[in-house]
């Protein structure tokens, strides 16, 4: 059974970066054919994908945060992150990684990140 | 961007009633519509993918229909276990998008 664990800061200062990092158990993250996402939820709203990288490394982001995201895999560690720039208010979220294929089967179990000063 | 209208956004239902909630696609996305049933501090978790396949491990009562731009999660007979909100996602083409979701309170 895949485990998805997320890890970084859970509090992030406006206009810096936002940093976390996926580590996955149960399961190589170089198995063919599947993706591995990033997905947020603001407290009390609906979820919004972020982006998702292939295990081979190709990357796809959403357009409305193209700029400030990078999705990055490290297939020695079996981990795979996510890179938010000059973050606002607006992206304080609950984070959740997840492994997809078109449908999301795993999720991890989503991690508070606040963007306060 | 392909928007996702759910609604209704929230129902009370009694315990053994039937549930519908639909999910508009604003362009055809085919059969590249999944469920997702999140109770509250939880993640969310799949319950159908490709309109009408159940995941593993998810009970009968569930079933999902419809094509194109227009699809339907049933849940028949709701019990409490089920009091969640409910969101549809589309995988047809970037970026993905998720519906605003439906809530469903046991009464």
């Amino acid at each position: 059974q895949l485990q998805l664990q997320e890890s970084g800061p859970g509090l992030v200062k406006p206009s810096e970066t936002l940093s976390l990092t996926c580590t996955v158990s149960g399961g190589s993250i170089s198995s063919n054919s599947y993706y591995w996402g990033w997905i947020r939820q603001p407290p009390g709203k609906g979820l919004e994908w972020i982006g998702s990288i292939y295990y081979r490394g190709s990357t796809n982001y959403n357009p409305s945060l193209n700029s400030r995201v990078t999705v990055s895999i490290d297939t020695s560690k079996n981990q795979f992150s996510l890179r938010l720039n000059s973050v606002t208010a607006a992206d304080t979220a609950v984070y959740y990684c997840a492994h997809h294929v078109q449908q999301v089967d795993y999720w991890g179990q989503g991690t508070l990140v606040t963007v306060s000063s | 961007e392909i928007v996702l209208t759910q609604s209704p956004d929230f129902q009370s239902v009694t315990p053994k009633e039937k549930v519908t909630i639909t999910c508009r696609a604003s362009q055809s996305i085919g059969s590249s519509l999944h469920w997702y049933q999140q109770k509250p501090d939880q993640s969310p978790k799949l319950l159908v993918k490709y309109v009408s396949q159940s995941s593993s491990g998810v009970p009968s009562r569930f079933s999902g229909s419809g094509s194109g731009t227009d699809f339907t999660l049933t849940i028949n007979s709701l019990e409490a276990e089920d009091a969640a909100t409910y969101y549809c996602h589309q995988s047809s083409s970037l970026p993905y998008t998720f519906g605003g979701g439906s809530k469903v309170e046991i009464k």
